[in-house]
């Protein structure tokens, strides 16, 4: 069953502790991306990764780092220095990058800071 | 920067009738539209999408109009069914940005019975 998968689904973190978020795919595809999405705002991009051991930021990448060791795998680090990390995020893939082609989601992680 | 403007963002119509989201974005460079539906509590997938060489698709019940001219997008949805109440996102890809999708707020579109 081909697809993408995050987790966990709800995650606690108290302040000043570093969380990472994970993220595998199964559908071959090169590009991934994580985005951060808040009530009443659109997807915005923390980090994207068009192959593998490779990676850029995108518009919100402060107090966030990523990996990309293995083509499946993608996972997001919220560390301490985010200062607002509450929120929902989503992890994506798509077969490449430039060729504008249709991203699959994973059901997301809710991460909330206690 | 680039931006995306999306509107409304609540949208009540009446089950059966039609529902129209306007796109605006900002580089006339963009060559790739696609919308997005996210229903409660799930992921986002896509619906439709529009590549700049064409003014319209259709797919069913959902079409997508592209104004390059004006540089708008519309998502049309007609007769309107419950199962269509969700958040739904456009977004375009800007050529300045590394091809990256620029994404709207979105709507959110309440079918009322």
């Amino acid at each position: 069953d081909g697809g993408i998968t995050q987790s966990p689904k709800y995650l606690f973190r108290k302040e000043g502790q570093n969380v990472t978020l994970s993220c595998e795919q199964n559908l071959n595809h090169d590009a991934m991306y994580w985005y951060r999405q808040d009530p009443g705002q659109g997807l915005r991009l923390i980090y994207y990764s068009q192959i593998v051991n490779d990676f850029q930021k995108g518009d919100i990448a402060e107090g966030y780092s990523v990996s990309r060791e293995k083509k499946e795998s993608f996972p997001l680090t919220v560390t301490s220095a985010q200062k607002n990390p509450t929120a929902f995020y989503l992890c994506a893939s798509s077969i490449g990058w430039v060729t504008n082609t249709e991203a699959f989601f994973g059901q997301g992680t809710r991460l909330t800071v206690v | 920067g680039e931006n995306v403007e999306q509107h409304p963002s609540t949208l009540s119509v009446q089950e059966g009738d039609s529902a129209v989201i306007k796109c605006t974005y900002s580089d006339s460079a963009s060559n790739y539209f696609p919308w997005y539906k996210q229903e409660l509590g799930k992921r986002p997938q896509l619906i439709i999408d529009i590549r700049s060489n064409v003014g319209e698709k259709k797919d069913q019940r959902i079409a997508v109009t592209l104004n390059k001219t004006a540089k708008h997008f519309s998502l049309h949805i007609t007769e309107t069914q419950p199962e269509d109440s969700a958040v739904y996102f456009c977004a375009a890809s800007f050529m300045d940005s590394n091809y990256q999708l620029i994404w709207g707020a979105g709507t959110k579109l309440i079918i009322k019975p």
